[in-house]
């Protein structure tokens, strides 16, 4: 069935980098994506990959792809409290054109 | 453009009553959804429309709820009698379908509290 996971929690310091892990299970997904949540907002889109890329990078923010364990990393370099958000993973359902499949969402806290 | 629009941000209601969440697309978006939140359950698509058409309305959790789009403009979500466990962030979200996901745009939610 359609299942992504994530880590409900991340805190880092100041200045280091967060990374920020998923799994999905549905192998022929077409991109897969990472929205951010601020508090008290919707989610906005942060970067995609598409399914036959391994990485993509998008100034601090480097997305690595693994098809073969379907894992999905976010990588945010130097991370800053303005990051400080909940991070949701997604994956686009083949049995569907628009129906997208979120993960719970990570917590990201920041702290100096 | 203002973006998604949805109201009210707020609600709060007695359990029983009929609660109504209105949503505005960005102009010239061909699809709508409604996402529903909660903590034990995350992010649920609950129901989308395209060119205001209901496309796929299977995460509806019962019949309690209904969503209409009689225009591409506006769209509402309908909860009657609306339960405790109704309780939850309701999103609504707009995209084109020439430009994929990436063209998915939240509106900023409304946070419905069924006493």
């Amino acid at each position: 069935g359609e299942d992504v996971e994530q880590s409900l929690f991340l805190s880092v310091r100041e200045g280091d980098s967060s990374v920020i892990n998923c799994t999905y299970t549905d192998s022929s997904s077409t991109y897969l994506y990472w929205y951010k949540q601020e508090p008290g907002a919707g989610l906005q889109l942060l970067t995609y990959i598409f399914s036959n890329m391994d990485m993509k990078q998008d100034q601090r923010l480097t997305v690595l792809l693994n098809k073969k364990d379907k894992h999905l990393s976010l990588r945010i370099a130097d991370t800053q409290t303005g990051d400080s958000a909940i991070y949701f993973c997604a994956e686009s359902f083949s049995g569907g054109y628009n129906k997208l499949i979120f993960g719970a969402g990570t917590r990201l806290a920041v702290h100096p | 453009d203002a973006g998604v629009i949805q109201s009210p941000r707020h609600e709060v209601t007695e359990m029983g009553q009929e609660v109504t969440l209105r949503c505005k697309p960005i102009s010239g978006h061909d699809y709508l959804f409604w996402y529903r939140q909660t903590m034990m359950r995350g992010l649920e698509l609950l129901i989308y429309f395209n060119n205001n058409v209901p496309i796929d309305d299977s995460g509806m959790p019962e019949d309690r709820f209904s969503a209409k789009m009689p225009n591409a403009s506006f769209s509402t979500l309908k909860i009657q009698p609306s339960e405790p466990r109704d309780s939850a962030v309701y999103f609504c979200a707009s995209s084109l379908r020439n430009r994929g996901h990436e063209s998915l745009v939240f509106g900023p939610g409304t946070r419905l509290t069924v006493l």
